[in-house]
């Protein structure tokens, strides 16, 4: 299967720990994209990359959240100091240069913040 | 503000007719729209597309329907089937010469439910 993946699939954790997730998008897709969705929401766009460069972030992104793409392949994004209201399916997304309009997405991280 | 509405959070249907699930948009600046279908613990996956140069898409079962003067596109599916049932989120999205980088914004979604 050479679709998006993102590990783990779920996260449980203690409110005020630190989590990292992955993305690893489709092979040859230059883009990269980060959302979050909380129940009864559409997802809501965080960040995106184009190759290793970060162009744009949200407001909805606070300073406990940062993302990284080092070599224009795999992405990490990191929650530090989790409060409850991070709790959320973390999403992400890939799409191919010139076709940048169609995004694919992983299965999402579940996180829980107890 | 939400910029991409989907006022139906639901949707019932029979197995064999056709289901419409309904989206609009007040953004002006969105040209690209996007249908992806979600099962519970699951990312979106990819449906059906259109372009603002065009007003109608078929892909099979699928069609999208867009009518830009009222900001208004519509997902078709005929014949409605069982594993069509989902959750259906309508997604916009604007290129960078219209300050968006093609990030998308979505709608609530809407769950619908195709009875055998």
């Amino acid at each position: 299967d050479t679709g998006v993946s993102q590990n783990p699939r779920h996260k449980i954790t203690k409110r005020g720990q630190n989590v990292t997730f992955r993305c690893d998008p489709i092979s040859e897709h230059n883009r990269l994209y980060w959302y979050r969705q909380t129940l009864g929401q559409g997802p809501e766009f965080l960040t995106y990359f184009q190759n290793e460069a970060q162009l744009e972030k949200s407001r909805l992104l606070s300073d406990r959240f940062s993302a990284e793409r080092p070599k224009g392949s795999f992405s990490t994004l990191e929650i530090q100091r989790t409060e409850q209201g991070d709790s959320a399916m973390y999403l992400c997304a890939s799409s191919l240069f010139g076709e940048e309009e169609t995004q694919y997405f992983g299965p999402g991280t579940r996180l829980l913040v107890l | 503000d939400q910029q991409v509405k989907q006022n139906s959070p639901s949707l019932s249907v029979q197995e064999g007719r056709i289901s419409i699930l309904n989206c609009d948009y007040t953004n002006s600046m969105f040209d690209y729209f996007l249908w992806y279908k979600k099962y519970p613990a699951e990312g979106p996956t990819f449906l059906i597309s259109i372009s603002s140069i065009k007003d109608k898409n078929e892909d099979g079962r699928f069609t999208v329907f867009l009518n830009k003067s009222a900001k208004h596109l519509s997902l078709h599916i005929v014949p409605s089937q069982p594993g069509d049932s989902a959750v259906y989120f309508c997604a916009a999205s604007a290129p960078i010469e219209k300050g968006s980088n093609y990030k998308l914004t979505f709608g609530k979604g809407t769950l619908l439910t195709v009875n055998p």
